[in-house]
């Protein structure tokens, strides 16, 4: 199940289920967006990104959902494996196609029990 | 994808020393580098942006006096911390984007973490 710590949602998943971390992002004129996985002590690594004229985006066992009209964006990890327990981010980026600096969300650690 | 290291790793100092911290583009130029800092179980969060050959911008809230950002060559940004005090501490990454690979893509080093007695 998923719940809110101080700081950092949790999601707790058993191995070979399906994952669905959310993020809500705060920019209406966001139109860049991006997923990281960032695993402790290491710097984020680049999962999937999707541009806001697209609503969905997959990747090997990774799927991007975004929802405009409610500045929602998720990401789903199919057959979720011990090696995907991360903390895991999302990133905004306005004008897409720039050297601008991306804004985080808060991440959601996603711990996969075997 | 290209690669961006930092150095050191982790360090450790006492209260009122400075630090400086590396972040470098191994195989490809940067004209700008990110620096962020998270705290633990928090997000990242956006320092200051390193413009090769120019000054450095910062966020509202950093104080670009006690955090000295350097982008003297287009593959090394360093970021020095003056006068380090205990809530400094913080885990700290720089990231810069590779126009080759599109810039909307930003590489991330593995961080440094700063530990001050």
């Amino acid at each position: 199940g998923e719940s809110v710590g101080l700081h950092l949602p949790t999601l707790s998943v058993q191995e070979g289920d399906n994952s669905i971390i959310n993020c809500a992002y705060s920019n209406s004129a966001s139109d860049y967006f991006i997923w990281y996985k960032q695993e402790s002590g290491k710097g984020p690594q680049f999962i999937i990104d999707i541009r806001s004229n697209m609503d969905k985006r997959q990747g090997q066992r990774v799927t991007v959902l975004l929802n405009k009209t409610v500045k929602h964006l998720s990401l789903q990890i199919a057959a979720t494996q011990p090696g995907d327990s991360a903390v895991y981010f999302c990133a905004e980026k306005s004008q897409e196609g720039s050297q601008g600096n991306l804004i985080f969300g808060k991440g959601t650690k996603l711990s996969v029990k075997p | 994808g290209a690669v961006v290291s930092q150095h050191p790793s982790w360090v450790i100092c006492k209260s009122g020393t400075s630090v400086k911290i590396e972040c470098r583009s191994l195989d490809f130029q940067a004209t700008t580098m990110f620096w962020y800092r998270q705290f633990p179980k928090q997000s990242l969060m956006l320092m200051a942006t390193s413009n090769e050959g120019s000054k450095a911008t910062y966020e509202q809230g950093v104080e670009k006096d006690k955090f000295l950002i350097n982008h003297a060559s287009l593959t090394l940004s360093t970021l020095t911390v003056t006068s380090a005090h205990p809530e400094d501490s913080s885990f700290y990454i720089c990231s810069a984007p590779d126009p080759l690979a599109g810039v909307n893509e930003q590489f991330f080093g593995p961080g440094t973490r700063l530990t001050v007695l």
